[in-house]
C-alpha cells in the first residue's frame, strides 16, 4: 500500500516552453501533496505544500507564477514549470499524505533537462 | 522547525549490523521522530518512526533515548541494497499545514 506515482519520469524540453508533472497517489486519498526539487549532490528542498480543493503554500524564493500547483482531487496533483530555463533543470519529487497520518509517501521524481 | 544532526557519511560491511545516530536535541513533546531514505537517482522511501517507545518493523528497528535528544535507525544485516542517504526527520502531528524539512542525511556505504 501507499504507493505514489510520477509522470513523466524525465522530459527534455526547450528553453521557453512548459512542462507538467503528475503525481497520483495509488492506493490512498491524498489530502496533502507536496513537491520538492532537488539538485545534484543536495538534498530535497521543499517548494510548496498543496491542500485538496485550496491553492498552494509555497516556501519563501519559491515563483508561485512559475511553478503552477493543482490539486483538483484527492488522488492527483499537478506541478507546472512555466517558460522552463536552463537553471530549472532537476529532479521534482512529489510526496502524498493522507489526513490524520504524519507520515508522507514519496513519488519516484520527474527529472526535468532544458536546453 | 526543530534540527537534527547526523553524521555526513558512514561505511560498513555486508551483513553486518549498521546504526544511524541522529541528534535532535531541541526536539518538543509532540514531534514524531521519522527516518527515510533515499537510493540513488529514486524518491525517498519511508523506513520508520516513532514517538517514544522503539518501534521494530521489517526493514530495521528505531531506538530513542528516553530523553528523546536523540536516536538511532538500525539495519540488522546490511546488503548492498541498504547503501543510500538517510534522513533523520522531525515531524509534527498532522495538521493541514505539516511539512517537513529534509537535512543533508548520512550517506551509508556498504563494502561488499
Amino acid at each position: 500500500g501507499a504507493v505514489v506515482s510520477q509522470h513523466p519520469s524525465w522530459v527534455i524540453c526547450k528553453s521557453g516552453t512548459s512542462v507538467k508533472i503528475e503525481c497520483r497517489s495509488l492506493d490512498f486519498q491524498a489530502t496533502t501533496m507536496f513537491w520538492y526539487r532537488q539538485f545534484p549532490k543536495q538534498s530535497l528542498m521543499l517548494m510548496a505544500t498543496s491542500n485538496e480543493g485550496s491553492k498552494a503554500t509555497y516556501e519563501q524564493g519559491v515563483e508561485k507564477d512559475k511553478f503552477l500547483i493543482n490539486h483538483a482531487s484527492l488522488t492527483l496533483s499537478t506541478l507546472t514549470v512555466t517558460s522552463a530555463h536552463p537553471e530549472d533543470s532537476s529532479f521534482y519529487i512529489c510526496s502524498a499524505q493522507n489526513r490524520g497520518r504524519e507520515t508522507q509517501y514519496f513519488g519516484p521524481g520527474t527529472r526535468l533537462l532544458v536546453l | 522547525d526543530a534540527k537534527t544532526t547526523q553524521p555526513n557519511s558512514m561505511e560498513s560491511n555486508e551483513e553486518e549490523p549498521v546504526h544511524l545516530p541522529c541528534n535532535h536535541s531541541t526536539i518538543s513533546g509532540t514531534d514524531y521522530i521519522h527516518w527515510y531514505r533515499q537510493l540513488p537517482s529514486q524518491g525517498p522511501e519511508y523506513v520508520i518512526h516513532g514517538l517514544t517507545s522503539n518501534v521494530n518493523n521489517r526493514m530495521a528497528s528505531l531506538a530513542i533515548a528516553e530523553d528523546r535528544k536523540s536516536s538511532t535507525l538500525i539495519l540488522h544485516r546490511a546488503t548492498l541494497r541498504d547503501a543510500a542517504v538517510y534522513y533523520c526527520i522531525l515531524v509534527a502531528p498532522y495538521s493541514s499545514a505539516s511539512k517537513i524539512i529534509f537535512g543533508s542525511g548520512t550517506r551509508l556505504s556498504i563494502r561488499p
